[in-house]
């Protein structure tokens, strides 16, 4: 079966790093995406690795080790703001979208 | 880029009457869109793909005689809660995508209360 695996929920502190790890068991691999949910809203998309490594955008960045099946969402200098649900998400072979349950962050001033 | 619209944002209606949600791509053309449903404080769920001039596929235990789904065009897709009862009582999200390869873009989802 497909399967995607993340923490259910973490803590941390304001202006602090967190690291936010996926595992996945997918047939097939077209990618895996990160969205940002807030509560009471819809998914906004936040990156996409499709290449083993580490792509950056301004404070948050995403690792891809496809041998492994493992990725992971990096948060630096947090905000309050930061406090929402993430969704880690992969795209098999018939490039659908097979959905973690999200990692509810929440960060503490 | 890649904007997509959602209507209405909340809706309330009576149960056993039928409610229309619509999702459009503003500035791209989705020849697939997706549509979820999530109750507080769970997963996303998926609930059919609509293709632009087909059928939509529904996944398992989706009634499709009650969510009705029509993809018009390939920027306009509607989910037609049909006889709602409060059970149905959600969040409705759409979303679409440029292409297999491409990031789903979220509507900013609908909230159903039936009474």
């Amino acid at each position: 079966g497909q399967n995607i695996d993340q923490p259910t929920e973490m803590t941390a502190t304001e202006g602090a790093i967190v690291q936010i790890n996926c595992t996945y068991q997918t047939s097939g691999f077209n990618g895996l995406f990160w969205y940002q949910q807030h509560a009471g809203e819809a998914p906004t998309f936040l990156s996409y690795n499709v290449l083993d490594g580490l792509e950056e955008k301004g404070r948050f960045s995403s690792f891809l080790s496809r041998s492994k099946g493992y990725s992971y969402l990096l948060l630096k200098e947090l905000q309050m703001k930061d406090s929402a649900s993430y969704l880690c998400a992969v795209s098999d072979s018939n490039y659908q979208l097979i959905w973690g349950a999200g990692t509810k962050l929440i960060i503490k001033p | 880029g890649a904007v997509v619209s959602q209507h209405p944002s909340w809706v309330i209606c009576k149960s056993g009457t039928s409610v229309k949600i619509e999702c459009r791509s503003l500035d791209f053309q989705a020849t697939t869109m997706f549509w979820y449903r999530q109750f507080p404080k769970q997963s996303l769920m998926l609930m059919a793909t609509s293709n632009e001039g087909s059928k939509a596929t529904y996944e398992q235990g989706v009634e499709k005689d009650k969510f009705l789904i029509n993809h018009a065009s390939l920027t306009l897709s509607t989910l037609t809660v049909t006889s709602a009862h409060p059970e149905d009582s959600s969040f409705y999200i759409c979303s679409a995508r440029r292409g297999e390869v491409s990031p789903l873009h979220f509507g900013n989802g609908t909230r159903l209360t039936v009474t």
